[in-house]
């Protein structure tokens, strides 16, 4: 599974789009990129996922640049339930035990 | 509601004690895993099953084992635990192995003294 690189910790303001990157330049074709998020140790929630093209669904966007070595997660509207430790995972859709490798992830800090 | 529920939450136990942690899923899902998440470690995975009396190992399966009778139930049963056992654990459920977000339950919190 293609390493990720992402900034160990962000801040945001309350009601802005909070936007979290990822690096992931050495990504293969059949590689997915996924994004979870852990709200201080609870489970590890999913956002959304994508090959290529852009997603969006109910809780946040996701944009795949068109070499597709970084993403970005969109967080529209930022609340204080949003601050967690976000994770960006890349991964082919059929990998060795269905595993996910989570890295360190960023902390978010959504503030008033 | 569609979940992953674990239990216990929290336990305390002592060495060589056998003890088993549950794990359901509602949603029929056929995938289900185990993780380990400790500091500075991340989460490592345990064990899989990819569907009924389907298991295989992950990453850290040393000291554990898992079953997998009926498609609902992902048990992970410590025979003999030790204090490197101490950890907080996460089941995992998904449609398939692939292409799909994992649902993950509320965790247990052990410790083994």
């Amino acid at each position: 599974d293609a390493k990720t690189t992402q900034p160990p910790s962000m801040d945001c303001a309350e009601g802005r789009a909070a936007n979290l990157p990822c690096n992931h330049s050495t990504i293969s074709g059949n590689e997915y990129v996924y994004w979870y998020r852990q709200i201080h140790s609870q489970g590890p929630q999913y956002i959304i996922h994508g090959l290529k093209n852009n997603e969006t669904n109910e809780m946040a966007s996701l944009i795949i640049t068109e070499d597709r070595k970084s993403s970005t997660l969109i967080l529209p509207h930022a609340t204080l339930r949003d601050t967690a430790v976000y994770y960006c995972i890349v991964r082919p859709i059929y990998n060795q035990g269905g595993k996910l490798i989570f890295g360190q992830g960023t902390e978010l800090s959504v503030k008033p | 509601e569609a979940q992953v529920t674990q239990n216990p939450r929290y336990l305390i136990t002592v060495t060589g004690k056998k003890l088993t942690v549950t794990c359901s899923q509602n949603m029929n899902h056929e995938y289900m895993s185990w993780y380990r998440q400790d500091p500075g470690l991340g989460l490592r995975q345990i064990y899989y099953s990819m569907n009924v009396e389907v298991t295989d190992k992950g990453d850290v399966p040393e000291g554990y084992k898992v079953s997998r009778k009926e498609k609902r139930n992902f048990p992970l049963i410590l025979e003999s635990p030790s204090p490197n056992q101490t950890s907080l654990y996460f089941c995992a459920s998904s449609l398939s192995r692939s292409g799909y977000g994992y649902t993950f339950g509320s965790g247990t919190r052990l410790t083994v003294v």
